[in-house]
C-alpha cells in the first residue's frame, strides 16, 4: 500500500506564475488535509477536504489559494499569481473515512520556491 | 485560540544519552500526536496520546500525556544518531481530530 504521494516534490515559480501542487491519498482514505510549513513558523492547517466536498478551509488565504479533491484523481492545491511570500513547504496528509483518532498520514511534501 | 510550546528549540546529545522533549498546550488536550520529520522531508508518525496520564511507548521512544491533558512529553532513551530530527508535537481540537495545530518542532542532533 503506497503513501501518500505528493508531486512534485520540488517547484520552482516566478512570481505571479501559478503552482499546482498534487497530493494523492492512500488507498482507501478519503479524508484529506493540506498543511504549510514557513521557515521559522511551523506547521499551519490550510484545508480540510473530502471526496469533491471543502469541509474546512479557515486557514487558507483568501485570495489567490484554491484547494480541490475531485472524485477521480489526486487532490490539487492550486496557487494563483504566486509571490516570494508563497515560498514553503506544503504536505498533504490523509486519513480513512471511518475511522476516528487515528494518525494522519503525510506525504513528503512539495518545496516551493517564488523567485 | 490553542498554542503548543516546545521545550527546548533544539538539543544536542551524546549517543547513549537520554533526553526529554517536553510539549506544553495553552488549552486542554484532546489528543496529542508526537511526528518526527527529517530535514527535506515528509512526517513520520511515533504516537498518539488521547487520555490522561496514558503512556506509550515504541522501541526506545516513550511519550506520556499528564493526568490534566495540558503536557505531553516525549523521552528517547540511549540515543542514537538515527534519533536526529525534528520532534513535532500536534493537538487536536475539541470538535476536530484531524485539524491539527503544531508546536514549533524540537532540533534533536545526537552526537556519535
Amino acid at each position: 500500500n503506497a503513501g501518500v504521494m505528493q508531486n512534485p516534490r520540488h517547484l520552482v515559480r516566478r512570481r505571479g506564475q501559478e503552482a499546482r501542487l498534487r497530493c494523492s491519498p492512500m488507498k482507501g482514505h478519503s479524508h484529506v488535509y493540506w498543511y504549510r510549513q514557513l521557515p521559522e513558523e511551523g506547521l499551519k492547517f490550510m484545508v480540510y477536504l473530502q471526496k469533491e466536498n471543502i469541509i474546512d478551509e479557515s486557514g487558507m488565504p483568501k485570495e489567490r489559494f484554491s484547494a480541490e479533491f475531485p472524485k477521480e484523481g489526486p487532490s490539487i492545491l492550486r496557487i494563483q499569481q504566486v509571490v516570494r511570500g508563497d515560498s514553503a513547504a506544503y504536505f498533504c496528509a490523509s486519513s480513512p473515512q471511518a475511522t476516528r483518532n487515528t494518525e494522519a498520514f503525510f506525504g513528503q511534501g512539495t518545496r516551493l520556491t517564488v523567485v | 485560540s490553542q498554542e503548543l510550546e516546545q521545550s527546548p528549540q533544539s538539543l544536542i546529545v551524546q549517543e547513549g544519552k537520554n533526553l526529554t522533549i517536553n510539549c506544553t498546550s495553552s488549552k486542554t488536550l484532546y489528543g496529542l500526536y508526537w511526528y518526527k520529520q527529517k530535514y527535506g522531508e515528509g512526517l513520520i508518525f511515533l504516537m498518539m496520546l488521547q487520555k490522561g496520564g496514558e503512556e506509550k511507548s515504541h522501541e526506545k521512544i516513550t511519550a506520556k500525556l499528564d493526568e490534566k491533558k495540558q503536557q505531553s512529553s516525549l523521552h528517547i532513551t540511549a540515543s542514537q544518531p538515527s534519533h536526529a530530527g525534528i520532534y513535532l508535537c500536534g493537538a487536536a481540537n475539541a470538535g476536530n481530530n484531524r485539524k491539527l495545530i503544531w508546536g514549533l518542532g524540537t532540533s534533536l542532533a545526537v552526537n556519535p
